[in-house]
């Protein structure tokens, strides 16, 4: 049973747009959340994460909000950029244990 | 730099062989851990170290094997291969299990 789920497997979006990735997640003791990206034939690199004391966390046109109510996260990329065509990966924890990393969501981003 | 280092990049085994994947880290990390990533799996843990000489199973263990003698190296041994092992495998080390995870360029397997 997935604890961490990415529902859409692949995003379409136009260069310039906003480009909103989405991760629900079941366990609600989950209190610190990740996001990696990965490009093909390299490892998964972390982008930007969020503590559930928070619900939202900025870095640069990357923004991650966070509805504990809702057991749901998202990662808002604006504007989106070619560069940003990758897989993106969310992930989460439970004090500070093993992350639980969910299928991943394929980013397009066309010109 | 050269943070997690992987080897081999691509290996094809014929079901049955046995072999290890190297993975070290120049970063100094206690935390180190195997991920195998499939199509619509994600990345699943195998197995994770929190120092040299304690290792413990992740969340997909069968069939693999791990060994942490120094902080630097974490290999992962394969005992008898199966087709169901060809996945492309992720070594990462951190400060913290749960912490961000700086991850190797990944050692794609096939079995046949």
């Amino acid at each position: 049973d997935q604890q961490v789920k990415q529902n859409s497997p692949s995003l379409s979006v136009q260069e310039g747009r906003i480009s909103i990735l989405n991760c629900d997640y079941t366990n609600s003791m989950f209190d610190y959340f990740l996001w990696y990206k990965k490009y093909p034939a390299e490892g998964p690199t972390f982008l930007i994460s969020i503590s559930s004391i928070k619900d939202k966390n900025e870095d640069g046109r990357f923004t991650v909000f966070l509805n504990k109510s809702a057991k749901h996260l998202s990662l808002h990329i604006v504007p989106s950029q070619p560069g940003d065509s990758a897989v993106y990966f969310c992930a989460a924890s439970e004090s500070g244990n093993k992350l639980v990393f969910g299928a991943g969501t394929i980013l397009r981003v066309k010109s | 730099n050269a943070g997690v280092t992987q080897t081999p990049k691509f290996q094809v085994l014929k079901t049955g062989q046995s072999m290890t994947l190297q993975c070290a880290q120049d970063m100094n990390h206690e935390y180190m851990s195997w991920y195998r990533q499939d199509p619509g799996m994600g990345l699943r843990l195998i197995h994770y170290s929190v120092g040299a000489g304690i290792t413990d199973q992740g969340e997909v263990p069968n069939g693999y094997n791990v060994s942490r003698s120094t902080t630097e190296d974490f290999p992962l041994r394969l005992l008898s291969a199966a087709p169901s092992q060809t996945s492309v495998y992720f070594c990462a080390s951190s400060y913290s299990l749960a912490g961000e995870l700086f991850f190797g360029e990944g050692s794609r397997l096939t079995v046949l």
